[in-house]
């Protein structure tokens, strides 16, 4: 099946800080990537949709100012955690939809602990 | 809106015994059910995908079964072994092609 990486696995980083995770589809284009957080004991919540070349849609409730995508290449998107809170501690998962036949690709994930 | 709900939340059996999964969902235009395993603290591993169009799947001992008009995927393991103990998550794709919902899984676990 097709492959997608996640870049961090892993990543720790202090309250106030940014950081940047990148979702990565390796054997295809992918015009649309979803971004989902999984909070202990819950199920995965989609967070935003990212487009290709365009503005991503996010979920109510998502704050886009706090959780910047950018999906600048049809292989490329990228979540930027801004001012890092304890709260913001999660399982961030990306897909990638390859359209031919339709199937969403799942990346294995980036754990986000915010001291 | 879609809402997957998974029974039961927690299963523990012996090895060797045959088991199943249950995942119900509310909105029955879904355009395809995929079954996941997740080990604690890692990704999803993609198990079994069934199209609209199926009604099962299976992938050695795993078989996977939809029903629309029940609303209703069941995912069962013959002969479980203690490496299939993960949590289980079924996840159903809808509204325009775009939306996967996910179930809050069942976590199983196998006693050898």
């Amino acid at each position: 099946g097709a492959v997608v990486s996640q870049h961090p696995s892993r990543v720790i980083c202090k309250s106030g800080t940014s950081v940047k995770i990148e979702c990565r589809s390796l054997d295809f284009q992918a015009t649309t990537m979803f971004w989902y957080r999984q909070f202990p004991k819950q199920s995965l919540m989609l967070m935003a949709t990212s487009n290709e070349g365009s503005k991503a849609t996010y979920e109510q409730g998502v704050e886009k100012d706090k959780f910047l995508i950018n999906h600048a290449s049809l292989t490329l998107s990228t979540l930027t955690v801004t001012s890092a809170h304890p709260e913001d501690s999660s399982f961030y998962i990306c897909s990638a939809v390859r359209v031919t036949p339709y199937e969403q690709y799942f990346g294995p994930g980036t754990r986000l602990t915010v001291t | 809106k879609q809402e997957v709900t998974q029974i039961p939340a927690a299963l523990s059996v012996p090895e060797g015994e045959n088991l199943v999964l249950n995942c119900s969902f509310t909105d029955s235009a879904i355009y395809n059910l995929q079954w996941f395993r997740q080990d604690p603290g890692k990704g999803l591993t993609s198990l079994l995908l069934i199209q609209s169009s199926q009604r099962e799947q299976t992938s050695g001992r795993l078989n996977a079964s939809l029903d629309k008009s029940s609303g209703r995927s069941t995912l069962y393991i013959a002969a479980s072994q203690p490496g299939d103990s993960a949590t289980y998550l079924c996840a159903g794709l809808s509204g325009g092609y775009q939306k996967v919902t996910f179930g809050i899984g069942t976590k199983l676990q196998v006693i050898p």
